[in-house]
């Protein structure tokens, strides 16, 4: 499985985009770029998942670029309640497990 | 179905006991996974079942740890001679065989003192 980099923490305001990135160099043909969200006390919740270019759903958008080694996940006009942990993944479409990484802390300031 | 259920959402417990969690995942699906979770740190998987059969468990799963998913529905997981290092977050997952998205469980918090 790929082994993903991503900002340990990040800060924003409400109302604009956000975006994170991650790097995954090692990243295999036929892995996936997959993005979880988690709040505290609660399990991680599926945002979005792409293998190139760009894919966009009713959350965020994911940006991959041709050589795939990095991904984007940006998140539009941020509230107070986008505050969470987001983790970058990089794994086989189908894949019977995930590994996470420590993710990105994004706090998001009034 | 309102998604995946665990059961309790929180246990206290002394060093020494065991400890048993359920896990109810969304009806249709037939994975199942555990993972644990501590504080700061990324989910860390330990086991998954397709139907009732266990396919993979992770070296994190010492012999202290069994699980189980009898009938291909609801799963436990169990810890005989619970210790301070077993204090964590317990996550349940769910999916579809042929599916990426992973569905979590609200988690069970253990303290062992």
């Amino acid at each position: 499985l790929a082994k993903t980099t991503q900002p340990i923490s990040m800060d924003s305001y409400e109302g604009q985009e956000v975006n994170i990135t991650c790097s995954h160099n090692n990243i295999a043909t036929n892995d996936y770029i997959t993005w979880y969200q988690q709040f505290p006390s609660q399990g991680p919740r599926f945002i979005i998942q792409g293998y190139k270019t760009k894919v966009t759903n009713e959350v965020a958008s994911l940006f991959i670029p041709a050589d795939r080694k990095s991904s984007t996940l940006s998140l539009p006009r941020v509230s107070l309640s986008d505050t969470a942990v987001y983790y970058c993944l990089a794994s086989p479409g189908g894949d019977d497990k995930i590994i996470f990484g420590k993710g990105t802390r994004l706090h998001i300031l009034p | 179905d309102t998604g995946v259920s665990q059961d309790p959402r929180h246990k206290i417990t002394k060093r020494g006991q065991n400890v048993t969690f359920r896990c109810d995942p969304i009806s249709e699906h037939n994975r199942l996974y555990w993972y644990r979770q501590t504080l700061g740190q990324g989910p860390e998987f330990l086991t998954y079942f397709q139907n009732e059969a266990q396919l993979e468990k992770s070296r994190l799963l010492s012999d202290r740890f069994s699980a189980e998913r009898p009938k291909g529905s609801f799963s436990t997981l169990e810890i005989q001679r619970t210790e301070q290092g077993d204090s964590a977050m317990y996550l349940c997952a769910s999916s579809l065989a042929t599916g990426n998205e992973q569905f979590f469980g609200p988690g069970t918090r253990l303290t062992v003192l």
